[in-house]
């Protein structure tokens, strides 16, 4: 079983609409989490990082929660547009020094 | 921040042939992380490099496919040995810095074989 879940796998939304995205986490001791946006053939890029003592932080139009207690987290992306389609990951890094992604969102943003 | 120097950005390779990918650090890092991306799928870790002892693999890698070399705390390799077609995908490499505050990626290395 995967240390990081990310739900749901896809997800297709029209322009303009909201969507939020999952993940999951079973690593300890926790020292933070990233949200990642990557676009195709393109490397990772950090949108949001979440220490244990923040429960929700904005960038935009991205806003990202964090349940410490439950080891859950979302990314809610607002008034979704062409140029949000990529991969969202969700990456944990514990116990210090180790780290282990999410398999990924895949949204798509439909005109 | 770190600086990660991952090279080559590309490459393009006959099968059964090998490929070895470096990454390199600016600073001294713990452990380096080494993901596969397939076209049209999200990363996946073939495995943890810690220097001074064998590399970690994940399910459904293993060594003599993906040797894995870490002489030290800022620099590792991952060869692609005796290459296939399915073998066509980006790698990258990452590291957790800073005691774990901080997470740095390698450019990619997009390899495709032919």
């Amino acid at each position: 079983k995967n240390q990081v879940e990310q739900s749901p796998q896809s997800l297709i939304i029209l322009e303009g609409k909201n969507c939020t995205l999952q993940c999951n986490y079973t690593v300890s001791p926790f020292s933070n989490l990233r949200w990642y946006k990557q676009d195709t053939g393109r490397g990772p890029v950090s949108l949001t990082i979440m220490t244990f003592s923040e429960n929700t932080k904005s960038n935009g139009r991205y806003t990202a929660t964090l349940d410490a207690d439950t080891k859950q987290s979302s990314l809610h992306i607002t008034a979704s547009q062409l140029s949000d389609s990529a991969s969202y990951i969700c990456v944990v890094l514990y116990n210090n020094n180790d780290m282990r992604f999410g398999a990924g969102t895949r949204l798509t943003v439909k005109p | 921040s770190a600086v990660i120097s991952q090279k080559p950005s590309r490459d393009i390779c006959q099968r059964g042939t090998s490929l070895t990918i470096q990454c390199q650090v600016d600073s001294q890092v713990t452990m380096m992380f080494w993901y596969r991306q397939q076209p049209g799928q999200s990363l996946t870790l073939i495995a943890t490099a810690n220097q001074g002892s064998e590399a970690t693999y994940e399910s459904g890698f293993v060594i003599d496919k993906f040797p894995i070399s870490r002489p030290n705390l800022t620099f590792s390799t991952l060869t692609v040995s005796n290459m296939s077609p399915e073998d066509s995908s980006i790698y990258l490499c990452s590291v957790a810095a800073f005691g774990g505050a901080e997470a740095f990626f390698g450019q990619g290395t997009r390899l495709t074989v032919v």
